[in-house]
């Protein structure tokens, strides 16, 4: 199975803050990675897949990237409505497998 | 707009057997893939099972390979699981989401509110 390996797994950021995400491949997946943020209590949303795209409707300052097997969620200006905890997938190979979670909270 | 529900949750003894069902509304079911995914209480999610738009197409993970059952009607425009042999290690949060497949996309968007099985004796 293809390992994702997410961290953090939480943070504490004012709002306003640049926040960053990463998770790590255990092999190559090409972009075949999605970001999902879920709400206490909620069901995940999708939020950008392909690595980089922002589903539409999604607030631009949300964004991703990828290097090799290292792939970036970024939030530019944290919100109060963005505390969540997100979860990186992959998609490249079944099982897909999910990330640990990364919990964000407002300092 | 675009919506799923699951149901069929509940409490079950070790052993037991349940049936999940997703139905869904606002799309054309019968163009996408359907995929269950799980979340045990305060842990991560889980990917479980999914099935192509036609039903021809299915994989389960290893962790419930042989146990649980994917299914779908889309006449109906519903989606089931079928588990069977259900361990304490079952409980959790179980999720249906229709799954984009596009090219080489997959997504998973959206998904419903998610119904409770415990398994617990």
């Amino acid at each position: 199975d293809i390992q994702m390996t997410q961290s953090p797994s939480s943070l504490s950021a004012s709002v306003g803050d640049r926040v960053t995400i990463t998770c790590q491949a255990s092999q190559y997946i090409s972009n075949y990675l999605n970001w999902y943020q879920q709400k206490l209590g909620k069901a995940p949303r999708l939020l950008i897949y392909d690595a980089s795209n922002l589903k539409t409707g999604v607030p631009s300052r949300f964004s991703g990237s990828r290097s090799g097997t290292d792939f970036t969620f970024t939030i530019s200006s944290l919100q109060p409505e963005d505390i969540a905890t997100y979860y990186c997938q992959q998609y490249d190979d079944l099982p897909w497998t999910f990330g640990q979670g990364t919990k964000v909270e407002i300092k | 707009q675009v919506q799923l529900v699951e149901s069929g949750g509940g409490l079950v003894k070790p052993g037991g057997s349940l049936r999940l069902s997703c139905a869904t509304s606002g799309f054309t079911f019968s163009d996408y893939y359907m995929t269950w995914i799980r979340q045990a209480p305060g842990k991560g999610l889980e990917w479980v099972s999914y099935i192509s738009s036609s039903g021809s197409t299915i994989y389960y993970a290893d962790s419930v390979k042989g146990r649980f059952t994917i299914s779908r009607d889309n006449a109906k425009n519903s989606m089931y699981l079928q588990m069977n042999s259900l361990r304490a290690e079952d409980t959790a949060v179980y999720y249906c989401a229709r799954t984009v497949a596009v090219a080489g996309t997959r997504g998973l968007d959206p998904w419903g509110q998610g119904t409770l099985v415990t398994v617990s004796s």
